[in-house]
């Protein structure tokens, strides 16, 4: 069973298109992550859920918008996407909010390689 | 807001005890510190997180100094499959805000 699924896979766009990233957990945790890996390799937040609540909500262009339907499910919105957007996107979850209790690491997706053409 | 320090890389064989470390200078009272291991095309996975002193698990060692301003993590007897990049995370709570902050991260190859 996979814990956090993300999909798709592989994502290949033109600029200017919309397009969306969705992820699913299934351990039962209250909190949901996004991540972008960039080419240097550097794992930057992006957005964190409590109980489908923004936590976290870094520098981020507002083309990129997070949503939660419940707290299973956090899902990426990207608007008119560009070049600079190419990266790969990790989904991750934990029991509690990070550094709020002992035993709460973050659970990664495998990402989602987002390709702006 | 707690920043961590690691070497670029490191080269090891197999066989071999490597310690990683990590430098934690701002960390906070409340922080643990975590270390996740990542292979090309896969997220990070988490290895092992402690507050103090020293944690081991199955897969590894984690030594932390009385003053927390850095840690090591110590892998017993690597293999081919232990290549991959080695990050050192610190959690930080700032007043009602949560950062989240990974290092750099290490990549360690062993060699055959």
């Amino acid at each position: 069973d996979t814990a956090v699924s993300q999909t798709p896979k592989y994502l290949v766009t033109q600029m200017g298109n919309d397009k969306s990233i969705k992820c699913e957990q299934n351990l039962g945790h209250d909190t949901m992550y996004w991540y972008k890996q960039d080419s240097k390799k550097f794992l930057k937040i992006m957005f964190s859920y409590n109980n489908k609540e923004l936590i976290i909500n870094e520098t981020v262009p507002n083309r990129f918008s997070p949503k939660s339907p419940d707290k299973a499910h956090l899902n990426l919105h990207i608007n008119s996407l560009e070049l600079g957007d190419s990266a790969v996107y990790f989904c991750a979850s934990s029991q509690d909010r990070w550094g709020s209790s002992y035993n709460s690491p973050l659970h990664f997706g495998n990402g989602t390689r987002l390709t702006v053409t | 807001l707690a920043k961590t320090t690691q070497p670029i890389s490191m080269d090891s064989y197999e066989g071999q005890e490597v310690n990683i470390t990590c430098s934690h200078n701002n960390i906070a009272t409340n922080d643990y510190i975590t270390w996740y291991q990542q292979f090309p095309s896969q997220g990070p996975r988490f290895i092992i997180q402690g507050y103090k002193t020293k944690v081991t698990n199955e897969v590894a060692s984690l030594f932390i100094p009385a003053d927390r301003k850095s840690s090591t993590l110590s892998l017993p007897r690597v293999s081919l499959s232990d290549t991959a990049v080695y990050y050192c995370l610190v959690g930080a709570y700032e007043g009602g805000s949560e950062k989240l902050v990974f290092g750099k991260g290490m990549k360690l190859t062993v060699n055959p």
